[in-house]
């Protein structure tokens, strides 16, 4: 069965510091795919980025960056000089094909980490 | 391009009563999906719909739970009746449908927030 761990229930630091949100998961499958959503407190789920896992470059995007390690099976992410904006739920998730359908896929999600950035 | 729609975006009921909640997907996207986020937890999927078929409701209480996407497009989420358990954001998301198991983005609307009293 899929599972996500997101350890760190809640992380507080203070703006302008670099924080790093864990994110371990457990799968049997060879392919399969990783995504990070943000949840502010309006409580949508904003996409952040999607990652398979034959792609182990890990990427930036302005202030954020993710550290794709498939020998630990971890996929984390960090923020740089963070900002009170920042301040959300942020939620892992791992997809799981439906073999039976032949295609479309199931997420599973970690129970998030709760960030506070304060002034 | 218009995003994932819902309403009502908050309903407070008294429990054994009826609810029900509204999604309409991103334009042209095949798939949309139901789930309940209970709070301090992750989103747990409910049902999943591929055009108007289901494709998977394993999840889905359906002795109170019903939902439906009759014309492949918008779909209804329905409680039938509520209980106290039930209070939890519920989220409509869609995306692409992709043959093979590869997973195309999820993206989700605003949710329905329910407190059941």
């Amino acid at each position: 069965a899929q599972k996500v761990t997101q350890a760190q229930t809640e992380i507080s630091v203070v703006e302008k510091e670099d924080v790093t949100l864990d994110c371990v998961y457990e799968t049997r499958d060879t392919t399969y795919y990783l995504f990070w959503y943000k949840q502010p407190p309006s409580g949508e789920l904003v996409f952040l980025i999607r990652r398979n896992s034959f792609d182990e470059q890990n990427e930036i995007s302005g202030r954020y960056s993710w550290n794709f390690q498939k020998s630990t099976s971890s996929f984390n992410f960090t923020i740089t000089a963070s900002q009170v904006v920042d301040s959300a739920v942020y939620f892992c998730a791992l997809s799981e094909p439906y073999i039976l359908t032949g295609g479309g896929n199931k997420l599973t999600f970690g129970t998030g980490t709760q960030l506070k950035v304060e002034l | 391009e218009a995003g994932v729609a819902q309403s009502p975006r908050y309903k407070i009921i008294e429990k054994r009563q009826s609810v029900a909640f509204w999604c309409n997907p991103i334009s042209g996207h095949a798939t949309l999906y139901w789930y309940q986020q209970i709070l301090g937890q992750g989103p747990k999927l409910l049902i999943q719909f591929q055009n108007n078929g289901v494709v998977d409701d394993s999840q889905l209480p359906k002795d109170r739970f019903s939902a439906e996407r009759l014309k492949g497009v918008d779909s209804t989420l329905k409680i039938q009746p509520a209980k106290l358990e039930d209070s939890a954001v519920y989220l409509c998301a869609s995306s692409s449908w992709r043959a093979g198991g590869a997973a195309d983005t999820q993206y989700f609307g605003p949710g329905t927030r329910l407190t059941v009293l």
